[in-house]
């Protein structure tokens, strides 16, 4: 089945460590995108990739690092930078930038 | 700047009765709108979308309706399902598609 896996669901840090969320997609799709979702507040977006090697900063990309050294994979660090990290992180693809998106589960976030 | 708003965090509607969720937008440069549907936990599913140059679009029990000149679009359920219990966002694509601006969204009930 072709989807959008994220993992863990649940992630848990301590103060002042950086950790790294999983997006992996099998849709063969160009771009790729991270959001994250507070509650009461629409999805804001924080890195996008339209290729491999490629990516830009989105709204609130402070405290926030990626990578996309391949097409399928897409992982998200939260440094100790960010301040705030709880919150709902989704990932999404299109087949490129102006196709629709769609979404994996998402991972949740606590600090410890 | 919230450029796309959804001003009702809730809706309540009878099973078998119409559901209107609404989306006001500022951004007269938006052309193409989306609706995604969200469950608890889980990563937005996409719905339907519309672009600028139609006033309507249907897909099921599912329409949406643009109206331009006055910046407000909105989808419309019928007949509502006990399944269709989720939160509901309007988006549109900003900066060449490759950010997705999405409102607070609506928690709409479906009431047996």
């Amino acid at each position: 089945d072709g989807g959008i896996t994220q993992s863990p669901k649940y992630l848990f840090r301590k103060e002042g460590q950086n950790v790294t969320l999983s997006c992996e997609q099998n849709l063969n799709h160009d771009a790729m995108y991270w959001y994250r979702q507070d509650p009461g507040q629409g999805l804001r977006l924080i890195y996008y990739s339209q290729i491999v090697n490629d990516f830009q900063k989105g709204d609130i990309a402070e405290g926030y690092s990626v990578s996309r050294e391949k097409k399928e994979s897409f992982p998200l660090t939260v440094t100790s930078a960010q301040k705030n990290p709880t919150a709902f992180y989704l990932c999404a693809s299109s087949t490129n930038l102006q196709e629709t998106q769609y979404f994996g589960p998402g991972t949740r976030l606590l600090v410890l | 700047d919230q450029q796309v708003k959804q001003n009702s965090p809730s809706l309540s509607v009878q099973e078998g009765r119409i559901s209107i969720l609404n989306c006001d937008y500022t951004n007269s440069m938006f052309d193409y709108f989306l609706w995604y549907k969200k469950y608890p936990a889980e990563g937005p599913t996409f719905l339907i979308s519309i672009s600028s140059i139609k006033d309507k679009n249907e897909d099921g029990r599912f329409t949406v309706f643009l109206n331009k000149s006055a910046k407000h679009l909105s989808l419309h359920i019928v007949p509502s399902q006990p399944g269709d219990s989720a939160v509901y966002f309007c988006a549109a694509p900003f900066q060449g598609a490759q950010k997705l601006v999405f409102g607070q969204g609506t928690r709409l009930t479906i009431n047996p």
